[in-house]
């Protein structure tokens, strides 16, 4: 089946600098796409989602983005900060078709902020 | 509310042993959700219950994996006979809508290895 991947296993910034990200899907059918935040030791939180409509999102601290055209996502983190590191995963959901429902998250980024 | 809840939070068996993970939802979520994580496959939704009622468990692994959920507030999924190859982190979800990443609360998991 279709998977959701993502391109950077691994992102190290400065505490402050901003974070980028990103993420692949091959589903074209998807409209439905989340970003989670995982910390050691803790189940996946949700940061922000966005639906197919829509190509940009902002929420407190981050944005994402979606292109539709290259079936790319992508999550920006402003100012981050050392509690900022964990895994960050993006999943998508086929609202419209059978699969309603059922998330395929990607493989994750870990996300490293260096005070 | 005390979120998901989960036990036990680690479990440690041999090979052909029965497990049994529990899990308790968030009161007055109607939906409730079995994952799966592992560092080969990553998070994998295994079957979702909706008003008690497992709508899709097409992500069960084979027929040693069962699910039950007699009543709102109490989710079983087990494992028997168990083997190595099911070691993993075991995420119980619940959420009110379906396909709506901001109302899906994981719990912390459930480490399990099979010796």
């Amino acid at each position: 089946g279709e998977s959701v991947g993502l391109h950077l296993p691994t992102l190290s910034v400065q505490e402050g600098d901003n974070s980028i990200i990103n993420c692949a899907y091959s589903n074209s059918a998807s409209d439905y796409f989340i970003w989670y935040k995982q910390e050691s030791g803790k189940g996946p939180q949700f940061i922000i989602d966005i639906r197919s409509n829509m190509d940009k999102r902002q929420g407190q601290r981050v944005t994402v983005l979606l292109n539709k055209t290259v079936k790319h996502l992508s999550l920006q983190i402003a100012a981050t900060q050392p509690g900022d590191s964990a895994v960050y995963f993006c999943a998508e959901d086929d609202a419209g078709g059978t699969s309603y429902g059922k998330l395929t998250f990607g493989q994750g980024t870990i996300l490293t902020v260096h005070p | 509310d005390a979120g998901v809840i989960q036990s036990p939070r680690h479990e440690v068996t041999e090979m052909g042993q029965e497990v049994t993970l529990r899990c308790k939802p968030i009161s007055g979520h109607d939906y409730l959700f079995w994952y799966r994580q592992t560092m080969m496959r990553g998070l994998e939704l295994l079957i979702y219950f909706n008003n008690n009622v497992p709508i899709d468990d097409s992500g069960m692994p084979e027929d040693r994996f069962s699910a039950k959920m007699p009543n709102a507030s109490f989710s079983t999924l087990k494992i028997q006979p168990s083997e190595p190859r099911d070691s993993a982190v075991y995420f119980c979800a619940s959420s009110i809508l379906l396909g709506s990443g901001e109302t899906q609360y994981f719990g912390p998991g459930t480490r399990l290895l099979v010796l």
